[in-house]
């Protein structure tokens, strides 16, 4: 247990649905992150949060729509996805003020886009 | 610019004998480097970094780390390997360059080592 949740941990949608992801920190980290995780392929980082503000968005397609309502929660809304974007998506937090400091991930949300 | 290479996509090792993850670094300053286990359908566990000191580090699970600053390199080692250590291995390096103002804060991430500990 990281003290960092997500949810659901699988989800199956189509490609004309709606659907979020949603992540949880209660670490009282200030910074919080997206990485997409496809087989045989690196890390992808997403987006970047810090202080509840978009720092960084690595050049991700508008169908991939972040939300960071406060510095503990981190929400990704899906919609019109394509099959190429099913992958294990995990989301991470840590405290951006203490340079040393290590990622805190969560156990990641399974999406299959059909 | 800040990059990791882990040169093995797949690294196998018997049951009870010494294990070594390879991890090399590129950094404009000095490295902050960190080490990851990721078990299947999981996230990615936090296992040990190095930050200045001792260029050994220990970390969890009898897992460690040898900083070797002139080879850039910052391999994983444990002197005896459990089946149970079959995981996906990252490492990943942030460029304390950012401190001035130059380099990224953020960590980037090798590719991945799979290990597998054969019984």
């Amino acid at each position: 247990e990281t003290g960092v949740t997500q949810t659901p941990r699988h989800l199956v949608m189509g490609m004309t649905n709606k659907k979020s992801l949603k992540c949880e920190q209660h670490l009282g980290h200030n910074a919080m992150y997206w990485y997409k995780q496809s087989a045989k392929k690196p890390l992808e980082l997403m987006f970047v949060y810090n202080f509840k503000e978009q720092t960084e968005n690595n050049s991700v397609p508008s169908r991939f729509s972040p939300e960071c309502p406060n510095s503990s929660h981190l929400f990704l809304h899906l919609h019109t996805l394509q099959p190429e974007d099913s992958a294990l998506y995990l989301c991470a937090s840590t405290n951006n003020l203490t340079p040393t400091g290590e990622l805190f991930f969560g156990e990641g949300s399974r999406l299959t886009v059909l | 610019a800040q990059s990791v290479a882990q040169p093995e996509d797949q690294v196998n090792v018997a049951e009870g004998n010494p294990l070594t993850v390879k991890c090399t670094y590129s950094v404009s300053g000095n490295p902050y480097l960190f080490w990851y286990v990721q078990y299947p359908n999981r996230g990615l566990q936090f296992l040990l970094k190095y930050i200045t000191g001792d260029n050994l580090v220990k970390g969890s699970y009898g897992f460690e780390a040898e900083f070797n600053k002139s080879q850039t390199s910052f391999h994983l080692k444990k002197p005896s390997a459990l089946v149970s250590d079959s995981a996906l291995y990252f490492c990943a390096v942030r460029d304390q360059s950012y401190l001035s103002g130059a380099g990224s804060y953020q960590l980037t991430f090798g590719k991945g080592t799979k290990l597998s500990v054969i019984p």
